[in-house]
Order: C-alpha cells, then sequence, then structure tokens
C-alpha cells in the first residue's frame, strides 16, 4: 500500500545541520515535495523534486533523492530558529491525493 | 491579499451541535481540499472537490458534508459533532487535481475546532 514515513522529532543546534529523512512506497510518483507548517498555521511547499533528478539545492536546503531505496531528504545547512517547525514528505502518485508522512517536528536548541 | 482563507479560525461549540466552516480561494484554482490534522499533527485528506465536482471522499463519517458552490468555495458542514471531531481542519486549493503532474497546494490557515 501507499505509506510515507518520517521521524516524528529532530532536534539540532542552532548553527548546526538538520537532515530530516523521509521514505515512501509508490514508485510511480514523479513529484517529491517538503511542505513546512509553522506553529499556527498551514502548511507551505518549501521545496519539491522531480523523481529523475536525484539533488536538488535551494540556498540553505538542499534535497537528495535516492529512487532505488525511495528514500528521500532534507538538509537545512545552518539552521536558525526560524526554522523550527514541523516538515512534511509528500509524495505524489497518480490516484489524485498527496500522501502525507506523519511530519518531522524539528527543535532548535540554542 | 490573502489566497485561501476559512473562517472561522477557532471554533468552540458543545457536542451534538451542528457546524460549518468555509473556505474561499482567490487564486482561480480547479481543485480544492478539506484536511483533517489531529492533536498528533497527522494529516488526513477528507474531500478533494475539482471545477464543484467530488473527486475523492474518503472514510469520513456522512456526518461531515461537503459543499462547493462554485471553484471558488468549497464549506465543510459537520452534523451532530462529536468529541473525536476536535482537530484544525485545513482547507487547501491547486490549480488542478494532484497526481503525476507538478501541484503545489495552497493552504488555509486552518479552523480549530473543539468540541466540549
Amino acid at each position: 500500500g501507499e505509506d510515507v514515513e518520517q521521524s516524528l522529532f529532530l532536534s539540532v543546534r542552532e548553527g548546526d545541520s538538520s537532515v530530516i529523512n523521509c521514505t515512501y512506497t509508490d514508485s510511480s510518483s514523479t513529484y517529491l515535495y517538503w511542505y513546512k507548517q509553522e506553529p499556527g498555521a498551514g502548511l507551505q511547499l518549501l521545496t519539491y523534486i522531480f523523481s529523475n533528478m536525484d539533488m536538488k539545492q535551494d540556498q540553505r536546503l538542499t534535497v537528495l533523492l535516492n529512487k532505488k531505496d525511495k528514500h528521500l531528504s532534507l538538509r537545512i545547512a545552518d539552521t536558525q530558529t526560524g526554522d523550527s517547525a514541523i516538515y512534511f514528505c509528500a509524495e505524489s502518485p497518480s490516484n489524485y491525493q498527496l500522501i502525507w508522512g506523519a511530519g518531522t517536528k524539528l527543535i532548535i536548541k540554542p | 491579499d490573502t489566497a485561501v482563507s476559512q473562517t472561522p479560525k477557532y471554533l468552540v461549540t458543545q457536542m451534538g451541535n451542528d457546524k460549518s466552516i468555509k473556505c474561499e480561494q482567490n487564486l482561480g484554482h480547479d481543485t480544492m481540499y478539506w484536511y483533517k490534522q489531529d492533536s498528533k499533527k497527522f494529516l488526513k485528506i477528507m474531500f478533494s472537490y475539482n471545477n464543484k465536482e467530488l473527486i475523492i471522499n474518503e472514510t469520513v463519517p456522512n456526518r461531515f458534508s461537503p459543499k462547493s458552490p462554485d471553484k471558488a468555495h468549497l464549506n465543510l458542514h459537520i452534523n451532530s459533532l462529536e468529541l473525536g471531531d476536535s482537530a484544525v481542519y485545513f482547507c487547501a486549493s491547486s490549480l488542478r487535481m494532484t497526481g503525476p503532474a507538478y501541484n503545489e497546494q495552497f493552504f488555509g490557515p486552518g479552523t480549530r475546532l473543539t468540541v466540549l
């Protein structure tokens, strides 16, 4: 069946890199997404990757995709307090809905 | 200029009552969604409408009835509210139906429903 898995919490020190991992099951997903949810707000698209890419970089964000293992990761360099949020991974199989992970809460320690 | 708006932001009500949550998007999108996010932050799709037509209707109690009067609006009516309905409900929209093509979903700010 379809399933997207993420660990629920990640704690990092301010200034370090954060790496949030995600595994998915549907190899037909052509796009994979990372959404960010700040406290008390809705989700916002943070970045995405097309399935024929294995890496995408956007300023402090790096997305790595391993299609063979169906593993997606989001690296945030130089993590700041403003990065505190819940990060959702989502895959897009062809059944008209996104399949969402449970979200990883990123906690920043001073 | 708010892209996806929901009202009310907070809703506190007694068990057994009927309530509605309204959603409007001014992005010109064809597809709208209702999600439920529980206290553990799990996000579950409830309904999806494309051009006012119901596309996805996940296993939700039939006490929940979506209504789409036009492409820009998708309202959620809930009858006979129960304690377990307490959650944050998010409306979202996208240019087209979710599928293999790139398709960003834009979320509203959420409606926190508390059933006492």
